[in-house]
């Protein structure tokens, strides 16, 4: 299995309050990538980053911050939490572009009352 | 845009076979498709490049027709293991990987 972990698993927090995931990768790859997955919608693309420092928007970027400064580790950060953004959140890592295969983390279950 | 999956569900008995679709209004490079358990992280299952590729992983293959920018996941002789959500993810030689709604798919012994 890839060495991907994400922290916490579990996180229930207040509107308004800011929050970060945290997504560590012991595999060296250069793609990391954050998802939410929400019924009806599948997985959508968050934000998305191709080396340290360098980072792109997804699909669903609006509400949401993320940063990469060392290979290993992409945070994301919600800076003012919503209800909207209530939902698990998935990273994923990759050795190249999207024309190689993603490994998952085990998902992080946020709740915002 | 996300790229459309059919159908959203399917119900099989062990055994039988099943298709499932995904169409893009946009040109593609790759195809990715993976599966999801309840409650787990998604699985990569094989990933197609443009040309026309079919691949194959057990008793599951796929194809890929980049003219008509659809990608369809064959599942044969199902077992209960093949039980889960599936995805299709679409890239169009970027960085970026964009995932359809899933189909789900329920095998009864």
């Amino acid at each position: 299995d890839a060495g991907i972990t994400q922290s916490p698993r579990h996180k229930v927090t207040e509107t308004g309050t800011p929050v970060t995931l945290r997504c560590h990768q012991t595999e060296n790859h250069r793609y990391m990538y954050w998802y939410r997955q929400d019924p009806g919608h599948g997985l959508r693309l968050i934000h998305y980053s191709y080396g340290v420092k360098d980072t792109d928007k997804g699909e669903v970027s609006d509400g949401y911050s993320v940063s990469r400064s060392k290979t290993e580790d992409f945070l994301l950060t919600l800076e003012s939490a919503t209800s909207s953004q209530t939902s698990v959140y998935f990273c994923a890592i990759s050795g190249g572009p999207a024309g190689e295969k993603l490994f998952f983390g085990s998902g992080t279950q946020l709740s915002v009352l | 845009q996300q790229p459309v999956q059919s159908p959203q569900a399917v119900i099989l008995r062990e055994g039988e076979d099943a298709v499932i679709n995904c169409s893009s209004s946009k040109a593609l490079y790759s195809v990715h498709w993976y599966r999801q358990k309840h409650g787990e992280a998604p699985v990569f299952l094989m990933i197609l490049l443009k040309g026309g590729e079919q691949k194959g992983h057990d008793k599951i293959s796929a194809s890929f027709n980049e003219k008509k920018q659809q990608s369809s996941l064959y599942l044969t002789a199902s077992q209960l293991s093949y039980s889960g959500t599936y995805f299709c993810g679409t890239n169009r030689n970027t960085d970026k990987l964009i995932f359809g709604t899933g189909t789900r798919l329920q095998v009864f012994p």
